[in-house]
């Protein structure tokens, strides 16, 4: 599976627009590009996912780019409970091969 | 729906001695994954099954072993303790293998 790069940490103020980058410059074109966030204590848990076209959910958005080389994670409004590390991670679409994390991106929302 | 639940929440275990894990998916969830997680070597895939059958296997030695059973709940084990496999235990089920998973808060080992 390809590997991601991303920030190691973040702020953003609450009740602003939260983008988180990630560059997947050796993403195949059978790669999905995932999003999980771990809040302290907890288990990870899924926020979104793509392939090629823009996402969107009830949790955020993903862009990614045409060239699918990188991707951004956008939480349009960013309260403190947003507060957790964000994963980005690549993976075969057939699941063939299990999610590999990352160390991720430390956001911290602040008020 | 009632979410992944891992049992139990935390354990203490002397070095040498051997633990079993249990996770009960998702209802309607058939392929379970296994992580370990540490401070130093963050989130790690230990095994993946579906329908009773394991289908991937991470870079742990024999003593961490597992099984998924006809309804998909699933169990692993840690035989022969050493201090190192202290760490968070996280399952994750998903609907099918190519879906997005879904975790459990995990079982907290320490072994002392």
């Amino acid at each position: 599976d390809a590997k991601t790069t991303q920030p190691p940490s973040m702020d953003c103020a609450e009740g602003r627009a939260a983008n988180l980058p990630c560059n997947h410059s050796t993403i195949s074109g059978n790669e999905y590009v995932y999003w999980y966030r771990q809040i302290h204590s907890q288990g990870p848990q899924y926020i979104i996912h793509g392939l090629k076209n823009n996402e969107t959910n009830e949790m955020a958005s993903l862009i990614i780019t045409e060239d699918r080389k990188s991707s951004t994670l956008i939480l349009p409004h960013a309260t403190l409970r947003d507060t957790a590390v964000y994963y980005c991670i690549v993976r075969v679409g057939l699941g063939n091969t299990p999610l590999v994390f990352g160390k991720g991106t430390r956001l911290s929302v602040i008020a | 729906k009632a979410g992944v639940t891992q049992t139990p929440r935390y354990l203490i275990k002397t070095r040498g001695q051997q633990v079993t894990l249990s996770c009960s998916p998702i209802s309607g969830h058939r392929s379970v994954s296994w992580y370990q997680q540490t401070p130093g070597q963050g989130l790690q895939f230990l095994f993946e099954y579906f329908s009773e059958t394991q289908r991937n296997k991470g870079n742990f030695p024999g003593r961490f072993s597992g099984r998924q059973f006809s309804n998909s709940r699933s169990e692993m084990n840690v035989s022969t303790l050493e201090l190192g496999d202290s760490a968070l235990y996280l399952c994750a089920s998903s609907l099918q293998i190519d879906s997005p998973l879904h975790f459990g808060n995990g079982t907290r080992l320490t072994v002392t």
